[in-house]
Formats: structure tokens, sequence, C-alpha cells
């Protein structure tokens, strides 16, 4: 099983709105990330969670609030998101200590996040 | 600093080979990655490379790495019509975290 699950697939939210994306994998790996995705671009890291501790903020505004409940669960909350965070968020989760060599990633199909 | 470059554009004929090429800047890259990714999915690992080694061959694939130029190329042989995908190069880098240094992506377009 190589799978990550995210939910939503789809979320449409006002710029004064709460809520949360969520991922989930049982592969037992001790690392997982967030990317973030626009249209026609590659994927930009924004945080990264290593047995649990956050590891890595790659400088992302604090509307974007990363938590990693347990092992298996990386969940993004998001508070007066703006029109330009509109994106395709993706969650991926590796197997080795990140850093310290093969970042195997395998990532979710991502929630389309639209911003009105 | 880190950089990693694709062409944007492929078009081939079913049955042909395809050739995606990438080259990167940094030399402490450590694992060189292949991901595959079809229109409002996510990202699919088909395969990597560490960086000490010459080629690697997975089925219809074949990674072929020039250390000395930098250069990463990903084979596939018999493209079909499934294969029409954007397809990114990736590297990591040992002691950066984790964090994956994505290509621009290459758009595969097979044409029966």
């Amino acid at each position: 099983d190589t799978e990550v699950t995210q939910t939503p697939k789809h979320l449409v939210m006002g710029m004064t709105n709460k809520k949360s994306l969520k991922c989930e994998q049982h592969m037992g790996h001790r690392a997982m990330y967030w990317y973030k995705q626009k249209a026609k671009k590659p994927p930009e890291l924004m945080f990264v969670y290593s047995y649990e501790k956050l590891s890595i903020n790659e400088s992302v505004p604090s509307r974007f609030s990363p938590e990693c409940p347990n092992s298996s669960l990386l969940n993004l909350h998001l508070h007066a998101l703006q029109p330009e965070d509109s994106a395709l968020y993706l969650c991926a989760s590796s197997q080795d200590d990140p850093g310290q060599g093969n970042t195997e990633a395998f990532f979710g199909q991502g929630t389309r996040l639209t911003v009105v | 600093g880190e950089d990693v470059e694709q062409s944007l554009f492929l078009s081939v004929r079913e049955g042909d080979s395809s050739v995606i090429n990438c080259t990167y800047t940094d030399s402490s890259s450590t694992y060189l990655y292949w991901y595959k990714q079809e229109p409002g999915a996510g990202l699919q690992l088909l395969t990597y490379i560490f960086s000490n080694m010459d080629m690697k061959q997975d089925q219809r694939l074949t990674v072929l790495l020039n250390k000395k130029d930098k250069h990463l190329s990903l084979r596939i042989a018999d493209t079909q019509t499934g294969d029409s995908a954007i397809y990114f190069c990736a590297e990591s880098i040992y002691n950066q975290g984790g964090k994956l240094i994505f290509g621009q992506g290459t758009e595969l377009s097979v044409k029966p």
C-alpha cells in the first residue's frame, strides 16, 4: 500500500472562513510534507514534519498552520486566505529520515482549493 | 544555487520511444526522481536513481544519469496514449531536510 489519502478533494472557501485540509498515510512513514502547486507549475514545498515535529517551514504565511497529531496524520489549517492562495495542495510522505538521503516521497491526489 | 531545468513540451507518436531530459546544477544531489502527473491528479513516483549510478531500468522506463554533465534523462519505450501527462524531474540534496527541488515539468503528448 503506497497510498496517501487527502480530504477533501475540492474546497471552496471565503476569505473569512476557517477550514482544514487532511492527509493520512498508513505506510509507517515518519516524514510528511505539504506542497502547494499552481496551475502549470511545479510543486513548491511549504512544510516538512519529521517524527511528528516541524522541521522545515519555507517562510509560509501564518494564515497556513500545519499540525501533525500523530505519525499517520497531517493537517493544514487555513484562515483568512487570499484569492491568490487558490491552488492544488499536495501532501506527501517518505520513509527515510528526511535530508539523510532518499526522499522517496509518495504524494496524495491533492485538494484543489479555491478562495473566493 | 539549486536549479532544475526541463524542456516544456514533447510530442511523440504512439509506439515510438520518448526521451525527456533534465539538467540540474547542485552537485550535492543525492537522489534524482521522475514523477508523472496526469490532469487534475497528484504526483506519481515513477522511478529514482542514486547519484552514484549511471543507469536504472524498470520495465518500459530507463533512467540515464551523466553526473559529469549533471544531465538526467527518462526514456519511455513503446509510448502509449496513457503516457500523456506532465513529467517532473526532481532532486533531493543531502541535509536539506527532505526538500525536493522540481523542474518545470515536461508535457508529453502522445498522438495515435
